[in-house]
């Protein structure tokens, strides 16, 4: 049950695009289109912004986008604004029935 | 309104046992797969255990074997037994809804606070 790897910080500009990847293993990330992504903000409660890798809930912008290539799902964050700012979690469902979060990363709006 | 609210948490020593709930509006905790997860203080999101439907549960390796979910259907409450605390187990600990669709988290609650202390 080891966590999937994302980088610890990932920064840009206003305007700007970002990308955040998740790297797993063929028992999760590889292995299911079950792949999920979650912003907190400090303080807040974690808030679902994708699921099933590329799928957007109600009400969340289209400058969040998701895909996956083998092992690795991404997160693309569009037209950077400054409330974009916060901590973002990837997760993935396993073969052995469990979920796993990834290590999180720190976006930085300069 | 689709609602998570928990309580219980505290102030703990180390191997010591508590509680936490998580009171559930808006949606049934028997017909959903619930799960906590928490967050230890600076640090990232880590799945503690889900309950399915029926009696399934799975638990990470760091809680097997010292805590336990359950849940009480007439109250819609999911409940966190933990047992044997460790220092380590301090953490804001969050229940979570399961999407009927899939393996996505869509209802969170705001978290109650466990401290485990000497």
């Amino acid at each position: 049950q080891s966590a999937l790897t994302q980088p610890a910080s990932v920064s840009g500009s206003p305007g700007q695009s970002i990308t955040i990847s998740c790297t797993g293993t063929s028992s999760d990330v590889g292995g299911y289109n079950y792949v999920s992504w979650y912003q907190q903000h400090p303080g807040k409660t974690p808030k679902l912004m994708i699921y099933d890798v590329s799928t957007r809930p109600s009400g969340v912008s289209d400058r969040f986008s998701g895909s996956k290539s083998g092992n690795t799902a991404s997160l693309t964050v569009s037209g950077l604004q400054a409330e974009d700012e916060a901590d973002y979690y990837c997760s993935s469902y396993t073969n052995s029935n469990t979920l796993v979060f990834g290590t999180g990363t720190k976006v930085a709006v300069l | 309104e689709v609602q998570l609210v928990e309580s219980g948490g505290g102030l703990i020593q180390p191997g010591g046992s508590l509680r936490i709930s998580c009171a559930a509006s808006g949606f049934s905790v028997s017909s959903n797969y619930m799960t906590w997860v928490r967050q230890a203080p600076g640090k990232g999101l880590e799945w503690v255990p889900v309950m399915y439907t029926g009696i399934r549960t799975y638990y990470a390796d760091s809680v097997k074997g010292r805590f336990t979910i359950s849940r009480d259907n007439s109250k819609d409450t999911l409940y966190l037994q933990m047992n044997s605390l460790r220092v380590e187990d301090t953490a804001v600990y969050y229940c979570a809804r399961k999407s009927m669709t899939t393996f996505a988290l869509d209802v969170w609650g705001q978290g109650t606070t466990v401290t485990v202390s000497s």
